[in-house]
């Protein structure tokens, strides 16, 4: 049983580039998230999912896009790279609403140069 | 808005400390409150999670409280292990569904 995991686990881009992160669970779950995680800055909500076909955004979702096609998978995009959106990147999914808890995946490191 | 607070940021501890990390939030409209370890350059990995309803759990050497009405948690780890070095983040589950994290506390146990 692999949980969430993320697709690539390093990455760098040059600004202006464009790329996208994949996440996948294979616990059935029906809310996912995407959260970046900064010196100092704690890990911040960018965008969330609360089921197939469904996207809200976050605490900071400028300059990204997300997408939900199939239940397994959140896609994270990112169409022109700043140096700003450097960061660790974790995926995270949750049975549903309520009492239940998170799991997270290993993270994507990207640099933007 | 939530708030999440970790004290202390930092701990340094001999091997063989049983030790306490506190978390505090503002708003106890809460489903539950999760804590996680975080190993350097790695994921977030959860150790417990408490229901709002319930007061502690216990996984090994591990044992989290919660008081909700004064919007506190407490980590407990007994004699503590250089294993046990890591960052621990607590974070609580809002009614709205999402997840506000503390900046947590990094621990080193020395040996």
């Amino acid at each position: 049983n692999a949980g969430v995991t993320q697709t690539p686990k390093f990455r760098v881009l040059k600004t202006g580039q464009s790329m996208t992160l994949l996440c996948a669970q294979d616990m059935n779950h029906e809310y996912m998230y995407w959260y970046r995680q900064d010196p100092g800055m704690g890990l911040r909500l960018i965008h969330y999912s609360v089921g197939e076909g469904t996207t809200a955004k976050g605490e900071v979702p400028d300059g990204y896009n997300v997408s939900r096609l199939k239940k397994q998978n959140f896609l994270l995009g990112l169409e022109s790279a700043a140096p700003s959106q450097t960061s660790v990147y974790f995926c995270a999914s949750s049975r549903g609403q309520g009492q239940y808890g998170y799991t997270f995946g290993s993270g994507t490191r990207l640099t933007v140069v | 808005k939530q708030e999440v607070t970790q004290i202390p940021a930092a701990l340094s501890v001999p091997e063989g400390e049983n030790l306490v990390l506190n978390c505090s939030f503002t708003d106890s409209a809460i489903y539950n409150l999760q804590w996680f370890r975080q190993d350097p350059g790695k994921g977030l990995t959860s150790l417990l999670l408490i229901q709002s309803s319930q007061r502690e759990q216990t996984s090994g050497r591990l044992n989290a409280s919660l008081d909700k009405s004064s919007g506190r948690s407490t980590l407990y780890i007994a004699a503590s292990q250089p294993g046990d070095s890591a960052t621990y983040l607590c974070a609580v589950k809002e009614y709205g569904n999402k997840l506000v994290f503390g900046a947590g506390t990094i621990l080193r146990v020395k040996s």
